[in-house]
């Protein structure tokens, strides 16, 4: 069965750095997406992407934040400069068409741990 | 905003025994996912429902999206040791295609 992808699965960093974080979507899933759920806190949204666009982003998602298709099949999320706390497991998912009502698929998230 | 409360937050219950799990909020959802989430893993998705009233059954667990699709709940029959986990809804928003709302989750321990 088709799944997301993500690497690497931790990510130690130190504070001011950047890190990229990968994901590769479900193949013929056309809109992408990352939320993150710092540790004891519910998953939140961070972005959507679709048609190399982004759809929408949260208020977290600000100008250190940025998120790039390079490829036909890799999806990523950059952090400019790292700050403790964000510090969190971080989630792409995909869907197929992206319509009100469809399912999300997660992958099996990033840990970032910003020292 | 949209918000979506779960209660309980933690639920320990004894093997065979009924629960159920509720999802509120005073928002109005295009669709109400459920997903159970093992510790360092993401979300998983169970199911979802997209009209108000709808009941799903998934063996032994029961989904109901409320009329007014503002609430949802999880109804889980002769619970066992391998439902444990972290019961978590998220309801797409009636305006906006794009992202989910993640309740605040309910995480269930089945004792054997």
């Amino acid at each position: 069965e088709p799944e997301v992808t993500q690497t690497p699965s931790h990510q130690v960093t130190q504070m001011g750095q950047e890190v990229i974080l990968r994901c590769v979507p479900i193949s013929n899933h056309l809109y992408f997406y990352w939320y993150r759920q710092i540790l004891g806190q519910k998953v939140e949204f961070l972005v959507s992407f679709y048609n190399n666009e982004i759809s929408e982003k949260s208020e977290i998602f600000d100008d250190q934040f940025s998120v790039e298709r390079p490829d036909g099949s890799n999806f990523t999320l950059k952090i400019r400069s790292t700050k403790l706390e964000d510090s969190a497991m971080y989630f792409c998912a995909s869907s197929e068409t992206g319509l009100a009502g469809e399912e999300q698929y997660f992958g099996p998230g990033t840990r970032l741990t910003v020292t | 905003t949209q918000l979506l409360e779960q209660s309980p937050q933690f639920l320990s219950i004894q093997e065979g025994e009924n629960l159920t799990v509720y999802c509120n909020s005073s928002s109005v959802f295009s669709s109400l996912q459920w997903y159970r989430q093992e510790p360092g893993e993401g979300p998983v998705l169970l199911v979802t429902v997209v009209t108000g009233g709808e009941v799903k059954k998934l063996k032994r667990l029961t989904f109901q999206f409320g009329d007014a699709r503002k609430d949802s709940s999880l109804h889980i029959t002769a619970a066992q040791p391998g439902d444990t986990g972290l019961y978590l809804c998220a309801g797409g928003s009636r305006y906006n295609t794009d992202k989910l709302i993640f309740g605040t989750g309910t995480r269930l321990q089945v004792f054997p």
